[in-house]
C-alpha cells in the first residue's frame, strides 16, 4: 500500500519569508501526488496535483511543488509567505482502486 | 468551485440520539468518502462507496453506517451518539481514475454531549 509521511507538524515562518512543507510517499509504481490545504472549520481545498506530465507543479495562491523520484519526494514550497497562508496542510497519494492516503498534516503559523 | 454539500454543519446532541449526516454531490461521481478528523489532527478513511449500492468500512472502525441509495447521495449515520463521537465528519467525492482529485463538503462538527 503506499502512503505518505509529512516530516514536521508544525511549522512557523515569518511574513515573506519561505514556505517549505516536506512530503515523502513510499510507492512501487509511479504515483499520483496531491497537495490540500484546510482552513478552521473547513473541508480541504486542492492546492495542486502531480499526474506526471510534468515534476514542477504550479498551484493556487503562489504554491508549487517538485516531483523528486530519486528521493520520492513531494515537497511543497512558496517563495513568500503571507497571513492568509495560515492553515493546514495535507499530502495526499493516491493508490489504486479507490482512495487517497493523507499525511498527518503540518499546521503552517505566520508571524508579523 | 466544488459542488458538494454537508449538512449540518454543527449539531450538538445528546448522548443516546440518532443521528444522520447529509453529503449529496452534483458532480455524476461514482467514488464517495467519508473521513473522521479531530482537531489539528489527521484524517481517518471511515467509509467509502464506488457506486450506488456499494458501501465498504475504511481504515477506521466506526459504529457508524452508510447507505448508498443513489449515486449524489451519501448520508452517514449514528444510531446511538456517544460522546466518543464527538469529531469533524468530512464528505468527499472523486471522479473515477487515480489521477483525478477529490473534492470535499465543509464537514460537519458534531457534538455529543
Amino acid at each position: 500500500a503506499q502512503s505518505v509521511t509529512q516530516l514536521g507538524s508544525h511549522v512557523s515562518v515569518s511574513e515573506g519569508a519561505l514556505v517549505l512543507l516536506r512530503c515523502n510517499y513510499s510507492s512501487s509504481v509511479p504515483p499520483y501526488l496531491f497537495w490540500y490545504v484546510q482552513y478552521p472549520n473547513q473541508g480541504l481545498q486542492l492546492l495542486l496535483k502531480y499526474t506526471s506530465a510534468a515534476t514542477l507543479v504550479k498551484g493556487i495562491n503562489g504554491f508549487e511543488a517538485e516531483f523528486k523520484k530519486s528521493e520520492t519526494s513531494f515537497h511543497l514550497t512558496k517563495p513568500s509567505a503571507h497571513m492568509s497562508d495560515a492553515a493546514e496542510y495535507f499530502c495526499a497519494v493516491s493508490e489504486k482502486g479507490y482512495k487517497l492516503s493523507f499525511g498527518a498534516g503540518t499546521t503552517v503559523t505566520v508571524r508579523a | 468551485e466544488a459542488d458538494i454539500y454537508q449538512t449540518p454543519r454543527y449539531l450538538v446532541i445528546g448522548t443516546g440520539k440518532k443521528i444522520t449526516l447529509e453529503c449529496s454531490q452534483t458532480m455524476g461521481h461514482d467514488k464517495m468518502y467519508w473521513y473522521q478528523q479531530d482537531p489539528g489532527m489527521e484524517l481517518h478513511l471511515i467509509h467509502y462507496s464506488y457506486g450506488v449500492n456499494s458501501t465498504e468500512k475504511g481504515d477506521l472502525s466506526s459504529e457508524s453506517t452508510v447507505s448508498r441509495i443513489r449515486t449524489e447521495h451519501f448520508p452517514l449515520t449514528l444510531e446511538s451518539a456517544r460522546p466518543s463521537h464527538t469529531s469533524q465528519y468530512l464528505c468527499a467525492s472523486r471522479g473515477d481514475t487515480d489521477n483525478t482529485e477529490a473534492f470535499f463538503g465543509q464537514g460537519t462538527r458534531l457534538t455529543v454531549v
